[in-house]
């Protein structure tokens, strides 16, 4: 099992583009989880799916942040426009018991 | 908003001593795990401990848990550099299966 997989490991971007991140849950876990991490404010949840589905979106911190889970072995995390207060690393998790973390995306925003 | 805060923030001690960790937590939990994470990586589950148990043992982990505290505490013994690395606590609330961390407490072993 290659755990689970993020994509790209870090991405540098200018204010104002279109950022998405990738990620490929372990097959069979039924939840996945997008984290975001940062000196400041440590690890804080976006938003977590259940088979799919959105269960709760309330971590994402503004309209600006999307998620997608089209189907059980892919997600997408969208950040449109990026502003350079979105500079973190972006953890992606699965579940079924307990929690297995990819190994993140060093997002930068200049 | 966090739900596990750890103490202490930092922690340096020789390799061979013995590390505790803490951690508070302010609601009912159906779980609370430890995660460990080495810089610039993602985390790694180390151990989970159910609202029902008191204490596990994994390794030269042992876990305890006090849910009339609402606290845990992480020992590591006979610590060795390779234990260098940020803990994190965890709690799993059992409103959905979402883990709410705390800010970690910085472990590191001297050789």
């Amino acid at each position: 099992d290659a755990g689970v997989i993020q994509s790209p490991r870090h991405e540098v971007t200018e204010m104002g583009q279109e950022v998405t991140l990738r990620c490929k849950p372990i097959s069979g876990h039924d939840y996945l989880f997008w984290y975001r991490q940062t000196m400041m404010r440590g690890l804080e949840l976006l938003i977590y799916f259940n088979n799919n589905v959105p269960i709760d979106d309330s971590g994402m911190p503004e309209d600006r942040f999307s998620a997608k889970m089209p189907n059980a072995s892919f997600s997408t995390l969208k950040i449109q426009p990026s502003e350079p207060r979105d500079s973190a690393v972006y953890f992606c998790a699965s579940s079924l018991e307990g929690y297995t973390f990819g190994s993140g995306t060093r997002l930068t925003v200049v | 908003s966090q739900q596990g805060e750890e103490d202490p923030q930092a922690l340096s001690i020789q390799e061979g001593e013995n590390a505790t960790m803490n951690c508070s937590y302010k609601t009912s939990i159906n779980n609370l795990q430890w995660y460990r994470q080495n810089s610039g990586r993602g985390l790694v589950h180390l151990i989970l401990i159910r609202s029902n148990e008191r204490e596990k043992h994994s390794g030269r982990l042992r876990v305890t848990l006090d849910t009339s505290k609402k606290s845990s505490s992480l020992l590591i013994t006979a610590s060795r550099a390779a234990d260098t690395a940020s803990y994190f606590c965890a709690t799993d609330d059992n409103q959905g299966g979402k883990l709410i961390f705390g800010q970690g407490t910085e472990l590191s072993v001297k050789p």
